[in-house]
């Protein structure tokens, strides 16, 4: 299986920062790589597809770049909202599909 | 708007068998081009992707939990389902149900997920 792997495991920001959260990936994904946005006792939301592709009705402060094997999540500005728990997935090698174990962005 | 709801015991005995069910609404399970998954996430814990199936009732397993696992669709009432033998502590988990989409041959995310459904495996 791909290991997927994210850092920090938290990180503490205010209003207004920018943010970004990285995904490792054990092997090569090419860009096959999703982001999720998930609240305390909600379901994932997805965010953002082929690593760059935002999904429809995401807001724009939300960006996804990179390819192979590392990857970036970038919140330009933060907003109350935004603080949640980020997970990236892999969907290049499969089965099964893998998640990181998670970005907690919290309250600085 | 596609909606999803788990339904199911959220107590399960030990070595017994844990039966979930997805009811989806606003849109037919036999749409074109979309997947079925379960996905479970322990308490605190990364998310687990346990297996898909497509309307034409072809499944696909995580492989570590393949023997134990079978997912099954309903069609005609836009349901599917699934099955998860022997169960230990290991599988208690918030169980997720949750639509899958490919383009160019790759899942391009889970993009409408159900509220999930609290599993616990105790005598």
């Amino acid at each position: 299986d791909i290991q997927m792997t994210q850092s920090p495991s938290s990180v503490s920001a205010s209003v207004g920062d920018r943010v970004t959260i990285t995904c490792r990936a054990s092997q090569d994904v090419n860009r096959w790589l999703a982001w999720y946005q998930q609240k305390p006792g909600t379901a994932p939301k997805l965010l953002i597809y082929a690593a760059s592709t935002l999904q429809s009705g995401v807001p724009s402060r939300f960006s996804g770049s990179g390819s192979g094997t590392d990857f970036t999540l970038t919140i330009s500005s933060l907003q109350p909202e935004d603080f949640a728990t980020y997970f990236c997935q892999q969907a290049n090698s499969f089965p099964p599909y893998t998640f990181g174990q998670g970005t907690k962005v919290e309250i600085k | 708007q596609v909606q999803l709801q788990e339904s199911g015991p959220g107590l399960v005995k030990p070595s017994q068998t844990l039966s979930l069910t997805c009811t989806v609404s606003g849109a037919s399970i036999r749409s074109g081009g979309y997947y079925w998954n379960w996905i479970r996430q322990p308490a605190g814990k990364e998310l687990e992707w346990v297996g898909r199936i497509f309307a034409s009732g072809h499944s696909d397993y995580n492989p570590s939990l393949k023997s134990r696992v079978t997912i099954s669709i309903d069609t005609s009432r836009d349901q599917f389902s699934l099955k998860l033998s022997s169960v230990t502590a290991a599988d208690t988990a918030v169980y997720y149900c949750a639509r899958g989409e490919d383009r160019d041959y790759h899942n391009v995310g889970f993009d409408y997920w159900g509220q999930g459904t609290p599993v616990t495996v105790s005598s």
